[in-house]
């Protein structure tokens, strides 16, 4: 297992089509993170699993984005509707636990652009 | 709330310059982590130090060290003998201990692009 994967690399969709996202963490990770990134900010926060439980999720994460990781093992992020402002780099992150067991391994991002 | 604030957007060096990069960070935890990551061009973040509150010690990897001063809520990560490699943006952030639903999620400062010039 050579680390996160996240499929698509890039996404580019028109206003008001759904887009589903794929990650595959680390295999013995049970933490599951997802982020959203604009150009020249810091990652935020969108939602994390343990295992197959989603335990929180940002006020970032309207209706219109659904979060699944079946089986604890990948996990798919869809946004029905997209718009616009949607278009950013969504990341994926696995951990193997939290706090000292807390190293966030991430994938390589998926890019939106939402004509 | 949690925030993490690096002031510095841009900082330009000559390759072989020592660098520091700022960061400073609120929250009302008494524990918690703070980590530094590298995003290279490529785009993927990598993961460079953790560091619980509870651990002041300074840390040195290589040509890397960080400096942790809770008195100042600040945790600074200087690069001695900057390479061209090393032009990256860099993110610090922090991560809740109290156990609760948000632990372990990351709250990252706005990010610092550094270039090493030749």
């Amino acid at each position: 297992d050579t680390g996160v994967s996240q499929n698509p690399r890039h996404k580019i969709t028109k206003r008001g089509q759904n887009v589903t996202f794929r990650c595959d963490p680390i295999s013995e990770h049970n933490r599951l993170y997802w982020y959203r990134q604009t150009l020249g900010q810091g990652p935020e926060f969108l939602t994390y699993f343990q295992n197959e439980a989603q335990l929180e999720k940002s006020r970032l994460l309207s209706d219109r984005f659904s979060a699944e990781r079946p089986k604890g093992s990948f996990s798919t992020l869809e946004i029905q509707r997209t718009e616009q402002g949607d278009s950013a780099m969504y990341l994926c992150a696995s951990s193997l636990g939290a706090g000292e067991w807390g190293e966030q391994f991430f994938g390589p991002g998926t890019r939106l652009t939402v004509l | 709330a949690q925030k993490v604030t690096q002031a510095q957007t841009e900082i330009s060096v000559v390759e072989k310059e020592d660098v520091t990069l700022d960061c400073v960070y609120e929250t009302r935890d008494t524990t918690y982590y703070l980590f530094w990551y590298k995003q290279p061009p490529s785009g993927e973040l990598v993961f460079l130090i953790r560091r619980n509150s509870f651990d002041e010690q300074n840390e040195i990897s290589g040509r890397y060290s960080w400096n942790f001063q809770k008195s100042t809520s600040s945790f600074n990560f200087t690069i001695t003998a900057s390479q061209v490699v090393d032009s990256a943006v860099y993110f610090c952030a922090l991560s809740e201990a109290g156990g609760g639903t948000s632990y372990g999620k990351l709250t990252f400062g706005q990010g610092t692009i550094l270039t090493v010039h030749p």
